[in-house]
């Protein structure tokens, strides 16, 4: 089965602009969880939907937001990017929002960078 | 505050010989703990996991300890070969309200297995 597609897989983007990501996750899988990746703060975890519900969210400001859509797939939206947004983003899917985690699996990976 | 700690950034070992990953945490409410693998480019995989309730699990090659008195887990991999070399990820859940799929990431050690 096709596993959990990120897109796109780079971009680069201009200090003040927006961003949006986009994560498909694997076919059945309800629950989409979103990280990123920066060097030496491993990863930290943004937010997780369920059934477009938002059930879950880290500790990033406001600009960061995020939605799922009724197929499951799922979009986080970066607003007035800033240098430290650099990053690797990260989405997770699984079958459902239990803490199954033998079934979390993650996508590559959209690695950002702002200029 | 980093709830989830990997003090060594990196780790090089013998082919053959034991790899020992460690971890510790400082949230007694952890419940759940895991550790997963990541390729340059990849996602991270999923390896094993464990419940607060055991403090042993393995799996082939692979063997997760848990000193909850300490708060702190190791991730054993006997023998280690080549392919094992990636960066090692633990991560911690717990649960409040319900299930969730939040996960605590430690920032990694690289683990590097020479022939």
């Amino acid at each position: 089965k096709a596993g959990v597609t990120q897109t796109p897989r780079y971009l680069i983007k201009t200090r003040g602009q927006q961003v949006t990501l986009s994560c498909s996750p694997i076919s059945g899988h309800r629950s989409v969880s979103w990280y990123q990746q920066t060097p030496g703060q491993g990863l930290q975890f943004l937010f997780e939907y369920f059934s477009e519900t938002q059930r879950n969210k880290g500790n990033f400001p406001g600009r960061f937001s995020g939605r799922q859509f009724s197929n499951s797939r799922s979009e986080m939206n970066v607003s007035t990017l800033e240098l430290g947004d650099s990053a690797l983003y990260l989405c997770a899917s699984s079958l459902t929002s239990d803490r199954q985690n033998y079934g979390y699996t993650f996508g590559s990976g959209t690695r950002l960078t702002v200029v | 505050d980093q709830q989830v700690k990997q003090n060594s950034p990196s780790l090089s070992v013998q082919e053959g010989r034991i790899s020992i990953l460690n971890c510790d945490y400082t949230n007694s409410m952890f419940d759940y703990f895991l550790w997963y693998k990541k390729y340059p480019a990849e996602g991270p995989t999923f390896l094993i996991s464990i419940s607060s309730i055991k403090d042993k699990n393995e799996d082939g090659r692979f063997t997760v300890f848990l000193n909850k008195s300490a708060k702190h887990l190791s991730l054993h991999i006997v023998p280690s070969q080549p392919g094992d070399s990636a960066v090692y990820f633990c991560a911690a859940s717990f649960s409040y309200g319900g299930a969730t799929n939040k996960l605590i990431f430690g920032t990694g050690t690289l683990l590097a297995v020479q022939p």
